[in-house]
């Protein structure tokens, strides 16, 4: 029974690619997120998205494209991949519209290496 | 400025041993949350406790629980009765954001915490 699931898990690309990555919840959940983590473990928001409307944009490279198709679903997009973008990308979700008292519930990320 | 402060990259503990994880965080907020996640070699993340700022009681969660000094602005997660499983990278996260709005959680560098048998 997963909660958060993410594909693919892991992602090899040469640079200037294009690749996604699908995120799924079915918990029920308002808000989902993505995080990146880079190689020094060190986790950041990318975006949020409540009820398919983008709440959080992060400074993020217009490089990258989140697609919300439904509330349950959470896609990023990356378009011309470059090294730097080689990290752990993580999925997200949180009951209601935020976050409140409640934890995020993260997918099992997925692992991108860019070459 | 960094709003999420863990001072210890890498922390050892004998197996059956309690652990101190410490965290500070800087915020102007009167009401806030603080959330402590584990990271095993495995990769993923688990939540194990949860703070709110205005809750008058420590939080507790099985051998887990959180030293909350709300003056001092800390939040260090203490293990009880330390396992060869908790071997693992420790997270301490801030709620931030407009609540009901654009929240989000900003996470510290983490804690390597090792468990020697």
């Amino acid at each position: 029974d997963t909660a958060v699931s993410q594909t693919p898990k892991y992602l090899v690309t040469q640079m200037g690619n294009d690749k996604s990555i699908k995120c799924e919840q079915n918990l029920g959940h308002d808000t989902m997120y993505w995080y990146k983590q880079d190689s020094k473990k060190f986790l950041k928001i990318m975006f949020s998205y409540n009820n398919k409307e983008l709440i959080i944009n992060e400074t993020v490279p217009n490089r990258f494209s989140p697609k919300s198709p439904d509330k349950a679903h959470l896609n990023l997009h990356i378009n011309s991949l470059e090294l730097g973008d080689s990290a752990v990308y993580f999925c997200a979700s949180s009951q209601g519209k935020g976050i409140g008292h409640s934890p995020l519930h993260f997918g099992n990320g997925t692992r991108l290496t860019v070459t | 400025a960094q709003k999420i402060t863990q001072t210890q990259p890498g922390m050892f503990v004998q197996e059956k041993e309690a652990v101190t994880l410490d965290c500070t965080y800087d915020t102007s907020d009167q009401s806030y949350g603080l959330f402590w996640y584990k990271q095993p070699s495995s990769g993923e993340m688990i939540f194990l406790i949860y703070q709110g700022s205005y809750d008058e009681q420590n939080a507790t969660e099985g051998r887990y629980s959180l030293n909350f000094q709300k003056a001092r602005k800390s939040a260090n997660l203490v293990i009880s009765a330390s396992q060869l499983g908790d071997s693992a990278m420790y997270f301490c996260a801030m709620r931030e954001g407009q609540r009901g709005g654009s929240e989000k959680l900003v996470f510290g560098k983490g804690t390597k915490l090792t468990v020697n048998p």
